[in-house]
């Protein structure tokens, strides 16, 4: 099956610095890399995903870009925000499978003011 | 507000006690899921429902009993559980089992 792992498990960034969160994964069958961000009490909620047959995607102040050869995928935050503080999640699927989503162990995203 | 709604926020109970977590969607979805979110650990599906129909158990204990009597509804049942079992219970919902996940805002279970 599928095995995603995720780094830093913390981050700490000054307010309008940059933040990457990087993640590999291990099927090479994947094709739909999406991220979650949960705030504290709530659940997570997508913010942002690629799939297998673009390199890059950009929505604002979050982009990502993923590495079909090497298998690893990333988020990017730039101008980081107070607000942008939550835990991130990258997750993993192949889609053509109907297959589940294989998630990453997160990692706390703390932007000081 | 969210569009998943889960009850109770908090439960507390000893091991001995049975009782329920509700999950309600009207969000139109086919797909229901719960997982569980522990401390340090990443979110682990424990059972997927498409049509009302279970497709997925992913090696979840007998202790934990899913019901979905409609495809707005999900329940998940506990009985004598264990410490280790505390953590906070997820819901969520999709239009088909490989689209976006509307997660609820969870269930945060203590086994005492």
């Amino acid at each position: 099956g599928e095995n995603v792992e995720q780094h830093p498990s913390t981050l700490s960034v000054q307010e309008g610095d940059s933040a990457v969160i990087k993640c590999t994964y291990s099927d090479s069958a994947s094709n739909y890399f999406p991220w979650y961000k949960q705030e504290l009490g709530k659940g997570p909620q997508l913010i942002i995903d690629i799939r297998s047959n673009v390199g890059e995607k950009k929505d604002q102040r979050i982009a990502v870009t993923l590495n079909k050869t090497a298998k690893h995928f990333s988020l990017h935050i730039t101008e980081t925000q107070p607000e942008d503080s939550a835990v991130y999640f990258c997750a993993a699927s192949n889609n053509n499978a109907g297959n589940m989503l294989t998630f990453g162990g997160g990692t706390r995203l703390m932007v000081k003011p | 507000d969210t569009e998943v709604t889960q009850t109770p926020k908090h439960l507390v109970m000893g091991m001995t006690n049975k009782k329920s977590l509700k999950c309600e969607q009207h969000l139109g979805h086919n797909a229901m899921y719960w997982y569980k979110q522990s401390a340090k650990k990443p979110l682990e599906l424990m059972f997927v429902y498409n049509f009302k129909e279970q497709t997925e158990n992913n090696s979840v204990p007998s202790r934990f009993s899913p019901e979905c009597p409609n495809s707005s509804h999900l329940f998940l049942h506990l009985h004598t559980l264990q410490p280790e079992d505390s953590a906070l219970y997820l819901c969520a919902s999709s239009q088909d089992t490989f689209r976006e996940l509307f997660f609820g805002e969870g269930s945060r279970l203590t086994v005492l």
